[in-house]
């Protein structure tokens, strides 16, 4: 099965702090994402990585930036952590395949304080 | 306009009831479609990839209609550890590989 990894389950931060979130997967997927998720307002993605070192914005990437320096790895940073982004975020992968869906990991809880 | 729309719900039914799901998407250049479960403070997974000619998994029926853009999600004899937000995806050609999602549909299945 294929695995991803997310490092924190529960993180707590002040608000102005740097965060980094890390995800890692074990099956060689070339496609990386990152969402978060909020009640009422379903999934959203801030970044997603079709290969190392490419990045593309998705639908809210303002507040965050991404990091791929290897295949298995992408990391999400918070530059400056907002109360407003006390979220759940998950990171998934996939294949290129058209007929693949997403492995998510089981997310990380940020509260900013 | 959202890629993909679903009745958010709740649903409440019976143990043993039969419920159906419905979705709708807008881009014609979708390929694949999923069905994916979520539990409460859980990550989604996936329940069921949807087929052209339609497909079935044990309890759970899924069916495409690429002409009406609907897909559709049912499930029989429900039992209590079918409780979850159920959530309609959509892979759009020429995206990169990113999926679309709804923002889900709650069940609840009450004894």
């Amino acid at each position: 099965d294929v695995k991803v990894t997310q490092s924190s389950r529960y993180l707590v931060k002040r608000t102005g702090e740097k965060v980094f979130l890390e995800c890692v997967q074990d099956m060689d997927h070339e496609n990386m994402f990152w969402y978060r998720q909020d009640p009422g307002l379903g999934l959203r993605l801030i970044y997603f990585s079709y290969d190392v070192k490419m990045k593309e914005k998705g639908d809210i990437p303002e507040g965050y930036s991404v990091s791929r320096e290897k295949k298995e790895r992408f990391s999400l940073i918070l530059e400056s952590a907002s109360t407003n982004q006390t979220s759940m975020y998950l990171c998934a992968s996939k294949t290129q395949g058209a007929e693949d869906g997403y492995t998510f990991g089981s997310g990380t809880r940020l509260t900013v304080v | 306009r959202k890629e993909v729309e679903q009745d958010p719900g709740p649903f409440n039914v019976p143990e043993g009831a039969t419920v159906a799901f419905n979705c709708t998407y807008s881009n014609s250049a979708s390929q694949s479609f999923f069905w994916y479960r979520q539990d409460c403070r859980k990550e989604p997974k996936l329940l069921m990839s949807v087929y052209s000619s339609g497909n079935e998994d044990g309890r759970f029926t899924a069916q495409l209609n690429r002409a009406s853009q609907y897909i559709s999600l049912l499930i029989r004899d429900s039992k209590l550890s079918d409780s979850a937000t159920y959530l309609c995806v959509v892979n759009i050609a020429s995206t990169l590989g990113r999926l679309y999602f709804g923002r889900g549909t709650q069940l609840t299945v009450w004894p």
